[in-house]
């Protein structure tokens, strides 16, 4: 079945750190990716995404690099600080489905002073 | 900027009670989700719709129902509320095309007692 998952519900790093938050997925036919912040009572927030023809992308602080022969996906933010808290949650865009958006079950990043 | 705006941020209801979840964007979005957030499995979609009067069942739809009478809103309907219910509603929007970005309000935990 399709499924997009996470190798570790829970990440700790000291503050100025580098992080690197993983996801697997299933489906070999997704489009894209989207990888989404969500902070403590708030809804998630899209955060950078890449599409499948692309293996890497950067934003401001943040690399997405996807790995298509192994179907995985990771988010490296760089010089991690205490606004980075917060849970992570891959997300797989199925253009040939309707858009259909899978996600992933989260991952927790706590970011020590 | 993209803003979707939920009823109620907490609402707790009784067994056998009918629930009204409203979700309303401001951004002339053609799509509109609802998702249930439960820990340890993320995001499940529970019906979606691609226009006015449209609705199309998602991975849970069971127990649930939708309507969308106006562009701009979108209510879900649990009509007659039961204990495994419990849970964080999420409503989303996105344009139709492009990277499908999916924009969120900030959910609406409900408690079935």
């Amino acid at each position: 079945g399709e499924s997009v998952g996470l190798h570790l519900p829970t990440l700790s790093v000291q503050e100025g750190d580098n992080s690197i938050i993983n996801c697997a997925y299933s489906n070999s036919a997704s489009d894209y990716f989207i990888w989404y912040k969500q902070e403590s009572g708030k809804g998630p927030q899209f955060i950078i995404d890449i599409r499948s023809n692309m293996d890497k992308r950067q934003g401001q602080r943040v690399t997405v690099l996807l790995n298509k022969t192994v179907k995985h996906l990771s988010l490296q933010i760089a010089a991690t600080q205490p606004g980075d808290s917060a849970v992570y949650f891959c997300a797989e865009i199925l253009v040939n489905r309707g858009f259909k958006t899978i996600f992933g079950a989260g991952t927790r990043l706590f970011v020590k002073a | 900027d993209v803003k979707v705006t939920q009823s109620s941020r907490y609402l707790v209801k009784r067994t056998g009670e009918k629930v009204f979840l409203e979700c309303v964007q401001d951004m002339d979005h053609e799509n509109m989700f609802w998702y249930r957030q439960d820990p340890g499995l993320g995001l499940r979609l529970i019906y979606f719709s691609y226009d006015v009067k449209m609705k199309e069942k998602g991975d849970i739809p069971e127990g649930y129902s939708v309507s969308r009478e106006k562009k701009e809103r979108f209510s879900l309907i649990l009509e007659s509320a039961s204990t495994n219910q419990t849970s964080m509603y999420l409503c989303a929007s996105s344009l139709s095309g492009g990277s499908n970005e999916q924009f969120f309000g900030p959910g609406t935990r409900l408690t079935v007692l």
